[in-house]
This record gives C-alpha cells, structure tokens and sequence, in this order.
C-alpha cells in the first residue's frame, strides 16, 4: 500500500518570501510523485510531476520540488512566492496505472 | 494534451432524488476512469474505479447501491448518485490514468470536478 503524508495543514507565508511545502511517502514499489494545485471551488492542476530523470523538476511558475529516495521525500519549495499563490496543494504518489494516492493536502496562505 | 471533460461543474439538487455526473476523455481511450470525493477542507478520497466493459471496484466503505458507476464506451464514465441525502454534498472529480505517449506529455487527466449540493 502506498501512502502521503504532508505535515503541514496550513503554512502562512508572506509575500515575497519563500516557502518549503513538505511531502513525504510510503511505497513498497517504484513511485511517481506530483504536486497538484487546487484554488477554491477548482478542481485540480498539475503543477509539476516527478517520473524518472532529474530528480529536481521545475514548474513554469516558480516551483520546484526534489525526490529523494533516500528520504522518501518530494517537498516543494518556492523562493518567492506570489498572493496569486494562495491555495491548497497536494501531493500524490502513483505506481503508474494506479489511482492516485493523495496527502490531505496544504493550504499556502500568502500575506501581503 | 489529453483532455478529461466532466459535467456538470455543479449541481443542486433535492433529498431523495438522483443526481448523474458525466466524464468524458476528449481526445484518447480511457479503459479505466477513477472517482474521488473530495469533502471541504479535505483531501481526495478514492471512491472506485470504473472499468469499461466491466462492473467497477469499489473502495471500502462506499455503498455500490448508492453510487452507481457506469462505464458505456471508451470515452464515457458516469456517476450517479442514488436518493442523495445532504450527507452526499461534497466536490466529485473524476480521473483517467495516463495512457501510452499521453503518460510523458499530459498535464491534464482530471477533470474540472462536480460539486454536488442535495438541500
């Protein structure tokens, strides 16, 4: 079985500054790991994925996030960040064909 | 990219009654389409998986009776919801697992969700 785990319910961040989003897993197989953005009463966007390569990944907003395998951990961080920023992001662990497994998710609060 | 279709974006309906919710892949197969639920201020939370050509898997604790899944062709799923109740009201969204050249290129396999309202 797969799991996520995002240890922050809620970061307050203000503008400008920058931000770590935190996201770690748990997989007995190979994973695919990816960030979604949800703004309210949205469905979800992919903002950046993770499937072999570079384990540094970029987005075309800003954001990057790292796998480690080592630690199990796919954190998203961002070195400025926007009040467009504001919303709630997800992480997910898949095995390829399988349905995503999500984290509860984080709301980024970013205050002018 | 591939594109996932779901409609409608949102609904309100009676207690009692039903409600169904379409999704449609655009522009390739989709063999196999997921549902989640998605409650306020929570995460997604998968319901079951719809196989065409096939009945769809239920995850533990979803009543089958009540959400019925049906998957008529290759680019069609639907979801209805049976006798909602105001306990059903929460955001549906439906997603297609990537497939082929569509799993390095796609950026786009969920769908735009339903938020489902029963007063």
């Amino acid at each position: 079985a797969q799991s996520v785990t995002q240890l922050d319910s809620q970061v307050p961040v203000f503008e400008e500054a920058p931000v770590e989003l935190r996201c770690n897993y748990s997989s007995s197989v190979s994973v695919y790991l990816f960030w979604y953005v949800q703004y309210p009463n949205q469905g979800l966007q992919l903002l950046l994925k993770y499937l072999s390569g570079s384990t540094l990944v970029e987005s075309i907003n800003g954001f990057e996030a790292e796998f480690n395998k080592s630690q199990t951990s796919f954190h998203l961080r961002k070195p400025s960040v926007h009040i467009s920023d504001t919303a709630e992001y997800f992480c997910a662990v898949s095995s390829g064909n399988t349905p995503l497994v999500f984290g509860k998710g984080t709301r980024l609060s970013v205050i002018a | 990219g591939a594109v996932v279709s779901q409609h409608p974006s949102w609904v309100i309906c009676k207690s009692g009654t039903s409600v169904k919710i379409e999704c449609r892949s655009l522009d390739f197969q989709a063999t196999t389409m997921f549902w989640y639920r998605q409650f306020p201020k929570q995460s997604l939370m998968l319901m079951a998986t719809s196989n065409e050509g096939s009945k769809a898997t239920y995850e533990q604790g979803v009543e089958k009776d009540k959400f019925l899944i049906n998957h008529a062709s290759l680019t069609l799923s639907t979801l209805t919801v049976t006798s909602a109740h105001p306990e059903d009201s929460s955001f549906y969204i439906c997603s297609a697992p990537p497939v082929g050249e569509y799993w390095v290129n796609t950026e786009a396999f969920f769908g735009q969700g339903t938020r489902l309202t029963v007063v």
